[in-house]
């Protein structure tokens, strides 16, 4: 089974600060995805890359960019962070058959 | 557009007592059901998956669904409840013309009452 590994557990940002929440995988998988959870809403898909280099937008991408230099690396990028953004994020590898998940990011912007 | 609805924010059982979660979507295609269940704290684990075949799928800790094409659904049911179980459900599919995305539903909170 694919290991999907966040870079931090918790991070406290400041307004205005870029953040960068890392993902990585340890196989070879094309799909990699990353939600925001927050509660009464669920798992909102932010962007997801099928390949190097290849991104999509998900459901909410606006304050959102992502990287993906590497297939095993998967980088979500918070432009200027935003109070609005604090929240729960997971990264996610997988297709079709099954998803793998990471054990998140909880991001608080004060 | 595709998605998941479920229509329960939060249900409450006691403990030995029958569960059912509902989830409906909305996809064109055959689709591709999941369940999740997420404890306190914890990350996403799978409970059981629906791809074709047997329409009534079993999962882990004692977990099942039903597929209905029908009526759209794909309900979570338990027919007795732990203490454990309490923690949120969430049901999702598979998007799989636009990159093999997983949409989720909001999520239902399970408390169990002893």
């Amino acid at each position: 089974d694919v290991k999907v590994t966040q870079s931090s557990r918790y991070l406290v940002k400041r307004t205005g600060e870029k953040v960068f929440l890392e993902c990585v995988q340890d196989m070879d998988h094309e799909n990699m995805f990353w939600y925001r959870q927050d509660p009464g809403l669920g798992l909102r898909l932010i962007y997801f890359s099928y390949d190097v280099k290849m991104k999509e937008k998900g459901d909410i991408p606006e304050g959102y960019s992502v990287s993906r230099e590497k297939k095993e690396r998967f980088s979500l990028i918070l432009e200027s962070a935003s109070t609005n953004q604090t929240s729960m994020y997971l990264c996610a590898v997988g297709n079709r058959y099954g998803y793998t998940f990471g054990s998140g990011t909880r991001l608080t912007v004060v | 557009a595709q998605s998941v609805t479920q229509p329960d924010i939060h249900i409450t059982v006691s403990e030995g007592a029958s569960l059912e979660l509902r989830c409906n979507y909305s996809y064109g295609a055959t689709p591709y059901l999941f369940w999740y269940v997420q404890s306190p704290g914890q990350g996403l684990q799978l409970l059981l998956k629906y791809f074709s075949g047997d329409t009534l799928v079993q999962g882990i800790k004692g977990f099942e669904a039903e597929f209905k094409r029908s009526q759209s659904s794909f309900n979570l049911r338990k027919p007795s409840v732990h203490w454990s179980d309490a923690a949120e459900y969430f049901c999702a599919v598979v998007v799989y013309n636009q990159g093999g995305k997983l949409i989720f539903g909001q999520g239902t909170e399970l408390s169990v009452k002893p």
